[in-house]
């Protein structure tokens, strides 16, 4: 099956500053790649995601690019503020018949945004 | 849509008892999941259902967990007996189910947690 692989697994930076999170994945079959936030105490929640036909997606202050070729991902988020301070989740997608929509899940970047 | 709903949200219960979680899809969601989240081991997929048929039950620790999915409105998941190692946050999520052009990203519920005492 996939393996997906997150870096790293604590990240610190200050408000304003950027923040990179970076995934891998093993099966180059894949070709679903969500990102959850999750805030303490509460439920994962899809913040973005990209399909393998494309290379990068933006969304406001968020964007995740993928190169397909290298088998990574990665979840940028530009001008942090201390409500993006979470535990964010990259996931690849399964590409069997009857499982394609079974996800793995990386173990999680814990950010802080120091204000 | 009032998305994905887990009862209860918090569950404490003695070792060796009876524990069932419930859940309800969001409506027109074919795929449902139970993950179990812990420190140590981060999020993992116990079970999951497209139209009410179990996929995937591979992350079901052992013969004390058990799923159904009756309907495509409800499914629950339930251990017997339980231990304190069970304790865990246990989400449920749901999905689209589109071959063509999907998948999509999931929803997660509240979640429920368990202490086992």
């Amino acid at each position: 099956g996939e393996n997906v692989e997150q870096h790293p697994s604590t990240l610190s930076v200050q408000e304003g500053d950027s923040a990179v999170i970076k995934c891998t994945y093993s099966d180059s079959a894949s070709n679903y790649f969500p990102w959850y936030k999750q805030e303490l105490g509460k439920r994962p929640q899809l913040i973005i995601d990209i399909r393998s036909n494309v290379g990068e997606k933006k969304d406001q202050r968020i964007a995740v690019t993928l190169n397909k070729t290298a088998k990574h991902f990665s979840l940028h988020i530009t001008e942090t503020q201390p409500e993006d301070s979470a535990v964010y989740f990259c996931a690849a997608s399964s590409r069997g018949r009857d499982n394609f929509n079974k996800f793995y899940f990386g173990s999680g970047t814990k950010l802080n945004v120091k204000p | 849509d009032a998305g994905v709903i887990q009862s209860p949200r918090h569950e404490v219960t003695e070792m060796g008892q009876e524990v069932t979680l419930r859940c309800k899809p969001i409506s027109g969601h074919n795929s449902l999941f139970w993950y179990r989240q812990t420190m140590m081991r981060g999020l993992e997929l116990l079970i999951y259902f497209n139209n009410n048929v179990p996929i995937d039950d591979s992350g079901m620790p052992e013969d004390r967990f058990s799923a159904k999915m009756p309907n495509a409105s409800f499914s629950t998941l339930k251990i017997q007996p339980s231990e304190p190692r069970d304790s865990a946050v246990y989400f449920c999520a749901s999905s689209p189910l589109v071959v063509t052009g999907g998948p999509y990203g999931y929803t997660f519920g509240s979640g429920t947690r368990l202490t086992v005492v």
